[in-house]
């Protein structure tokens, strides 16, 4: 176990719903990063959090936006839900470079 | 061009024989360079870091060339409990990981 968990594992909403998804970092790691993985692919960048703040983020759009909170779990929002954004939801913390993934959050948007 | 690039999939071989994965990446800058695992709809786990004099953890060997911008892993002695998809990842300045679409290898006996 990598000590990251993430919640819900399961999730299934429809076209034009909001999402928030939940991630607990492992104990000591102060950076959170948050991946989308579609079906036969790799997983994508969505954005990055350092110490509360965004650290850099990858080629996705405003509507998916992120929190991380003084114990350094973190929220991944995803506004006006589109087909595309059904994926595999992937939270990473790390303090250096290795990084520890969660189990992941499958959304499915019908 | 995307920037990690695998060999296509899948890879189906016997129990005990040798397979090698192929990466390249497009930016020079990268920094560091790394193997995950990921099984069938389970998260990517850290295989190994690579570098750039080579290493090795028991059947597996990684290694990285700089100039050609290509990282490699052999899997020696392949066992069942190999079958997975192999992901070829790269990180430039300590934020994004960027991972490649994935190898997928099916061990048979």
């Amino acid at each position: 176990e990598t000590g990251v968990t993430q919640s819900p594992t399961h999730l299934i909403k429809t076209r034009g719903q909001q999402v928030t998804l939940r991630c607990s970092s492992q104990s000591g790691h102060n950076t959170v990063s948050w991946y989308q993985q579609a079906l036969g692919q790799g997983p994508q960048f969505i954005f990055q959090y350092y110490r509360e703040e965004e650290n850099g983020r990858g080629n996705f759009p405003p509507r998916f936006s992120g929190l991380q909170f003084p114990n350094y779990s973190s929220e991944l929002n995803v506004n006006a839900l589109e087909l595309d954004d059904s994926a595999l939801y992937l939270c990473a913390s790390s303090s250096g470079t290795e990084a520890f993934f969660g189990q992941g959050t499958r959304l499915t948007v019908v | 061009r995307k920037e990690v690039e695998q060999d296509p999939g899948p890879f189906n071989v016997p129990e005990g024989a040798t397979v090698a994965f192929n990466c390249t990446y497009s930016n020079s800058a990268s920094q560091s360079f790394f193997w995950y695992r990921q099984d069938c709809r389970k998260e990517p786990k850290l295989l190994m870091s690579v570098y750039s004099s080579g290493n090795e953890d028991g059947r597996f060997t990684a290694q990285l060339n700089r100039a050609s911008q290509y990282i490699s892993l052999l899997i020696r002695d392949s066992k069942l409990s190999d079958s997975a998809t192999y992901l070829c990842v790269v990180n430039q300045a300590g934020t994004a990981l960027i991972f490649g679409k994935g190898t997928t290898l099916s061990v048979s006996s």
